[in-house]
């Protein structure tokens, strides 16, 4: 398994600030992957974030809102630009890892975001 | 539409009792289907997995599949107020594909 920590857990900001969050996991790994989990709305997939790469964005979210760092195998950070009210979410890493028929995601505990 | 739908409830059950959670999805080319269960503060967590049709059972589990209607079902059985969380239905096309999820279902266990 995989033991990932995040900071922060939560926090509250103002509009128009930044926030970069952070995430540690305990072995290396190829792909980390950064999500938003919106209340009454489905895990969605911010990006993929590869070691050595650029960050791989889904439709709907960009490197300038939410620019993606991946220093080294075991670490993460993903910053949420500009922030408005609408990005109040709880922002989740995870890392896929190879079992023997499939691939099983493990998630971080979560930031919690609250933008006024 | 949505390539995953799921009832959010909540769900409100006494401790016990049978409980049947439900997803479609609209994808025939998803074949991994996944449970994962999230606790309050928390992130999710992998509870089954299932490839393909057909039923998986783990202890008080079974996890269901039926590819014909795009539906999958988890049942959990003699439920527990421990079992109070939030169940997020995920499904891929691949191993190491894109997963797409579910909205979760809020679910409580009354003692």
């Amino acid at each position: 398994s995989a033991v990932i920590s995040q900071k922060p857990s939560r926090d509250i900001c103002q509009r128009g600030t930044s926030l970069t969050i952070q995430c540690q996991v305990d072995s290396q790994v190829t792909m980390m992957f950064w999500y938003r989990q919106q209340p009454g709305q489905s895990l969605t997939l911010i990006a993929t974030a590869n070691q050595g790469s650029e960050a791989t964005y889904e439709s709907g979210f960009v490197i300038d809102k939410f620019p993606i760092s991946r220093p080294n195998l075991t670490f993460s950070t993903l910053t949420v630009s500009n922030m408005s009210p609408e990005d109040s979410s709880i922002y989740l890493c995870s890392v896929d890892l190879r079992r023997a028929q499939y691939n099983e995601q493990f998630f971080g505990p979560g930031t919690r975001l609250t933008v006024l | 539409q949505k390539e995953v739908e799921q009832d959010p409830g909540p769900l409100s059950v006494p401790e016990g009792a049978i409980v049947s959670l439900n997803c479609t999805y609209s994808n025939s080319a998803f074949q991994y289907f996944m449970w994962y269960r999230q606790y309050s503060r928390k992130g999710p967590e992998l509870l089954m997995y299932t490839y393909s049709s057909g039923n998986k059972e783990d202890g008080r589990f079974t996890a269901q599949v039926d590819k014909s209607s795009k539906y999958i079902s988890l049942f959990i059985r003699d439920s527990q107020p421990s079992d109070s969380a939030t169940y997020l239905c995920a499904m891929s096309r691949n191993t190491g594909n894109q997963f797409y999820f579910g909205t979760g279902t809020s679910l409580t266990v009354i003692p």
